[in-house]
């Protein structure tokens, strides 16, 4: 079945430093990719989506591109703040839009 | 535009007590709904999901129970709560049909004393 694994964490970054976020996908067909961020004591919000290989998606200075050839979505940002903090998950829906799948999620802690 | 509301944000129930919790979804119509719960730490586990009213898929067997009585209404009950419910109890929801991303409520706090 489909499936999603992205790194474990937890990270620890100084304000200002690059971030990425691997996250690799075993999926039939084309799925619909997803990163999701979640804040202290706060329900997930949807952060960024890519639907089709090679499109890029992109919020909040936060980037991932969907990439077929190595069935990979990993998430990037140059120069990380404090506020960033928080646990991200990555997602997929599967080709017919009936099943989601979500990684285990990866904390992320900047400090200044 | 849409919006998902769930409640209570915060519940401290005694073991053995029932449960209900609600979410309601506005703006949208016939909506995906889901119950996933996590544990401190954790990942999420989908709970049920439901494709239409009294339309319910159950992921994982224990003793809770969700119902959508209406449209856009979602319950998540127990008769009996245990120790092992606690967790923080997301609701989400999608627009169903094709590949959609899922909105997810604030969620509940739920702590079993």
């Amino acid at each position: 079945g489909d499936s999603v694994t992205q790194m474990e964490g937890p990270v620890t970054l100084s304000e200002e430093a690059c971030l990425t976020i691997n996250c690799t996908y075993t999926a039939t067909g084309y799925p619909s990719l997803f990163w999701y961020v979640q804040y202290p004591g706060e329900g997930l919000q949807l952060l960024l989506k890519a639907t089709k290989a090679d499109d890029k998606g992109s919020n909040k200075g936060f980037e991932a591109t969907y990439r077929k050839e190595t069935t990979s979505f990993h998430l990037e940002k140059g120069s990380v703040q404090v506020s960033d903090s928080a646990v991200y998950f990555c997602a997929l829906s599967d080709w017919t839009g009936n099943q989601f799948y979500f990684g285990t999620g990866t904390s992320l802690t900047v400090i200044p | 535009s849409q919006t998902i509301h769930q409640w209570p944000a915060t519940l401290v129930q005694p073991v053995g007590s029932p449960l209900s919790l609600e979410c309601t979804v506005e703006g949208t119509s016939n909506p995906n709904l889901y119950w996933y719960r996590q544990a401190a730490g954790r990942g999420l586990q989908l709970l049920f999901y439901s494709v239409g009213i009294g339309q319910i898929s159950s992921e994982v067997p224990q003793n809770l129970s969700a119902s959508r009585p209406q449209d856009r209404q979602f319950i998540l009950s127990s008769k009996k709560l245990l120790l092992s419910d606690s967790g923080f109890y997301l609701c989400a929801w999608s627009v169903m049909g094709g590949q959609q991303p899922q909105h997810f409520g604030d969620g509940t706090r739920l702590s079993i004393l």
